[in-house]
């Protein structure tokens, strides 16, 4: 499959929980993202990886823990959250240097 | 840091009108200007983009506009057709040398394209 996939596409856990949000990307990017996107919020830039490198934690709380194995990997792994971190999360991808993201599905959260 | 606002939240318009939705932005260092639309469950996918060193830029039916002295730009479409539905998101970033800064996105605008 090409382009950039995100699973699991839907997603309801209780605050106590603890999951995984997964993105893979088929396209050779060696920048990948997480966005998170709320109603009637701009699309709220959380973290950067680049060459598997975190570049950019953009104030999140650490009950978010992104992890980068690999450019083609990206992985958000949640624990207690709270009902205001339901959302939609998005994973991009990018070439260093070019301007374009590519976006995934996104994984639709709900927190019970 | 660099702030998007975006205006309207919420577009309706007849098939076969234009439409505009504009966006100002905060950080005067910000060069470049992405549009990207996302329809109803899907993702939000690049549509039309402009560097601050061109004024206007199109591609068929839609057109960027940018004003850098007012920080403002504008996504124009016209013959809108029902297709067009969704919704669009504006965003800025600087880019400078080899480097990128990060995509800062406004609220968005849901269009509607009645028939």
């Amino acid at each position: 499959e090409t382009g950039v996939t995100q699973t699991p596409r839907h997603l309801v856990m209780g605050m106590t929980n603890k999951k995984s949000l997964k993105c893979e990307q088929h396209l050779g990017h060696n920048a990948m993202y997480w966005y998170k996107q709320s109603a009637k919020k701009p699309l709220e830039l959380m973290f950067v990886y680049n060459f598997k490198e975190q570049t950019e934690n953009n104030s999140v709380p650490s009950r978010f823990s992104p992890e980068c194995p690999n450019s083609s990997h990206l992985f958000l792994h949640l624990h207690t959250l709270q009902p205001e971190d339901s959302a939609l999360y998005l994973c991009a991808s990018s070439q260093p240097g070019e301007r374009e993201l590519f976006f995934g599905e996104g994984s639709r959260l709900t927190v019970l | 840091g660099e702030n998007v606002e975006q205006h309207p939240s919420t577009l309706s318009v007849q098939e076969g009108d234009s439409a505009v939705i504009k966006c100002t932005y905060s950080d005067s260092a910000s060069n470049y200007f992405p549009w990207y639309k996302q329809e109803l469950g899907k993702r939000p996918q690049l549509i039309i983009d402009i560097r601050s060193n061109v004024g206007e830029k199109k591609d068929q039916r839609i057109a960027v506009t940018l004003n850098k002295t007012a920080k403002h730009f504008s996504l124009h479409i016209t013959e809108t057709q029902p297709e067009d539905s969704a919704v669009y998101f504006c965003a800025a970033k600087v880019e400078y040398g080899g480097s990128q800064g990060n995509l800062i996105f406004g609220k968005g605008t849901k269009l509607s394209v009645k028939p």
